[in-house]
Order: structure tokens, then C-alpha cells, then sequence
């Protein structure tokens, strides 16, 4: 199965709106971080916003903003007030507790166009 | 700065070679990890290792190893034995259980 499921392979957003990319996963372990990463065209991740198992409340940095369900298992990404320079591969990924490896599980990632 | 270093930014190889992939942190992070992207895909795991000396294959470890001598350096080589070496690989690394990677510049490999 699974352990991290990105359904969008690519989505298109105005300049100034606001977009969500879906993140589903995948796991038994109580213990789980959930991570969001932007790769440009140059190649390199860069590190976006993180959500830990227990935190009581959605991580926001800056634009982003995850919406996390738990319930649902989902964590989805908020970019508010889209940038021509947010567009982007984005993936999700999950960090599983050390019982089960410290792996990092990466999604296939969506490819994000934001229109002038 | 702190942060990840790969070397080199392209690599071109004959078939048949083995080639080494440098990756050098100066973050005092234990965990280190190599990738691969092939293009349009997500990352897959290679090997991954959480202290010095030890080290632990991931989902497609076959045709590639690695060493952890140092903590600052986890070199992979890619051998002849990987029958699809042309790909984009990216070394990370983390400190504690459930913390962010922070990733290198990557190298793109090239076979011909």
C-alpha cells in the first residue's frame, strides 16, 4: 500500500488566489510527522511546513498553511495569495517513529502552475 | 553555512562504470539518506543511515552502495550491476526522530 498518495498530478491557480493540494497517507504508528516540500525547476527540496501527530493545531508558515485531518489521515496543503515564483513540484511526505525506521515516504508529488 | 553538500551537479559516465556520488553535511545531523527522481516521479529511497557505520538498504538498493565512515560524509556508488543508472539523486539528512530532511543540490547522472 501506499504510504503517502498525491492525487493531483497538476494543477493551474490564478495569480493572488488561494490553492490546496491534497496529501493522503498511510500508517499504524501513533508517532508520525508529515512534511511538505517544494522542488523548482532547479531541482533542490526546499523544506515547506511540518505537522506532528499529536499537534492540536494546523502548522502555518508565512502563505502556507496545512489542513490536518486525522481522522481522514489527510494533509493537505494551503498556499494563500499564489506567486508566479510558487510554481512548482510540490510534494508531501511522512516521517514514521524510530520503532519503525526514521524513513522518510514521499508522495509522486503535484506540479503547480500559477497563471499571470 | 550549514547545509548538505553534493558533488558534482552533472555526472556523465560510460556504461559499465561504477561512479561515487559525494554528500557532505556540516549540520552534526545523525540521519543521512540518498534518493532517486527519475523524471516526473517521486523520490524513492536508496539507502538510508542513522549513525556512523551503520546503514540500512531502502526500497531499490540493488546496483548501488554506500558507506558511513564519518558522520559529515555518506558517499553512494552507483555500480555496473544498476540497469538504469541515468537519474537525479538527492542526498538528505535529519537530526532527531521526527524532524524535517534538508536536502542537497542534487546530482544529475548521466550514462552513455
Amino acid at each position: 500500500a501506499q504510504k503517502i498518495t498525491q492525487t493531483q498530478p497538476g494543477m493551474f491557480v490564478q495569480e493572488k488566489e488561494a490553492v490546496t493540494l491534497d496529501c493522503t497517507y498511510d500508517t499504524s504508528d501513533p508517532s508520525y510527522g508529515l512534511f511538505w516540500y517544494k522542488q523548482p525547476s532547479s531541482g533542490e527540496m526546499i523544506f515547506l511546513i511540518y505537522q506532528g501527530s499529536y499537534d492540536q493545531q494546523n502548522a502555518t508558515e508565512g502563505r502556507y498553511s496545512l489542513n490536518f485531518q486525522k481522522a481522514r489521515k489527510s494533509a493537505n496543503l494551503v498556499i494563500s495569495a499564489s506567486q508566479l515564483g510558487d510554481s512548482a513540484m510540490y510534494f508531501c511526505a511522512m516521517r514514521e517513529g524510530p520503532d519503525t525506521g526514521n524513513q522518510f515516504y514521499f508522495g509522486t508529488g503535484t506540479s503547480l502552475t500559477v497563471i499571470p | 553555512d550549514g547545509g548538505i553538500t553534493q558533488s558534482p551537479k552533472y555526472l556523465f559516465r560510460k556504461e559499465g562504470q561504477n561512479v561515487t556520488l559525494s554528500c557532505e553535511q556540516n549540520l552534526n545531523h545523525d540521519a543521512m539518506y540518498w534518493y532517486r527522481q527519475d523524471p516526473g516521479q517521486g523520490l524513492r529511497l536508496i539507502y538510508y543511515s542513522q549513525i556512523v557505520n551503520d546503514f540500512q538498504k531502502g526500497d531499490i538498493a540493488e546496483g548501488y552502495s554506500v558507506s558511513r565512515e564519518k558522520k559529515e560524509s555518506f558517499p553512494l556508488t552507483v555500480t555496473s550491476a544498476q540497469k538504469n543508472p541515468t537519474a537525479f539523486y538527492l542526498c538528505a539528512s535529519s537530526i532527531g526522530t521526527i524532524t524535517e530532511a534538508f536536502f542537497g543540490q542534487g546530482t544529475r547522472l548521466t550514462v552513455v
